[in-house]
């Protein structure tokens, strides 16, 4: 299994661009979560989406942040206008739900100018 | 409301002594317990959980945790500690009696493990 597949790795960008960060749960995984993960606030958790849908998306700080599920591989957070305070590493994570455990990707480390 | 603590930001331990990271929780209904960790530039990784069943959950790279219902609390341990252990460590939860089909988890502000040779 290749786990959590996310892209890319690194991206660093200036204030204003649009940035896209992208996710590939793991196969047959029914939820999908985002994190935002800094030394100041820790571990946020954005947005999740079951079967597709968003579930909680109680966690995304602004109109600036956007993210979608077209299909059960594939999603995507996206911000517009970036601003350096988005730098931080961004996870995305999926579970099941025979096993309640999520699994994380490695992550995309965002540096906004 | 439903919450995790993790009471110590840093942990200091000497490599071949046990080790325990601590964690209490405040959640609705039966706890879903959770323990992750996170080296150094990488994603979090799954160590064990607890759902049912035995009190003592045992878990990857020698890990083990026990489920206290009376203290709400779930802390980490290893018998032996190595400095390739040194991560961040965060404990999850969630509850039963979580509304719909939320799945979200309530996560602790991580524990700095350091195991010193």
């Amino acid at each position: 299994d290749a786990g959590v597949i996310q892209s890319p790795r690194h991206e660093v960008t200036e204030m204003g661009q649009e940035v896209t960060l992208r996710c590939k749960p793991i196969s047959g995984h029914n939820s999908l979560f985002w994190y935002r993960q800094t030394m100041m606030r820790g571990l946020e958790l954005l947005i999740y989406f079951n079967n597709n849908v968003p579930i909680d998306d109680s966690g995304m700080p602004e109109d600036r942040f956007s993210a979608k599920m077209p299909n059960a591989s594939f999603s995507t957070l996206k911000i517009q206008p970036s601003e350096p305070r988005d730098s931080a590493v961004y996870f995305c994570a999926s579970s099941s739900t025979v096993n309640n455990e999520q699994f994380f990707g490695p992550g995309t480390r965002l540096t906004v100018l | 409301a439903q919450s995790v603590a993790q009471p110590e930001d840093q942990v200091n331990v000497a490599e071949g002594n046990p080790l325990t990271v601590k964690c209490t929780y405040s959640v609705s209904g039966n706890p879903y317990l959770f323990w992750y960790v996170q080296y150094p530039n990488r994603g979090l990784q799954f160590l064990l959980k607890y759902i049912t069943g035995d009190n003592l959950v045992k878990g990857s790279y020698g890990f083990e945790a026990e489920f206290n219902k009376s203290q709400t609390s779930f802390h980490l341990k290893k018998p032996s500690a190595l400095v390739s252990d040194s991560a961040l460590y965060f404990c999850a939860v969630r509850g039963s009696k979580n509304a719909g089909n939320n799945r979200k988890l309530i996560w602790g502000l991580g524990t700095s493990l350091a195991v010193n040779p």
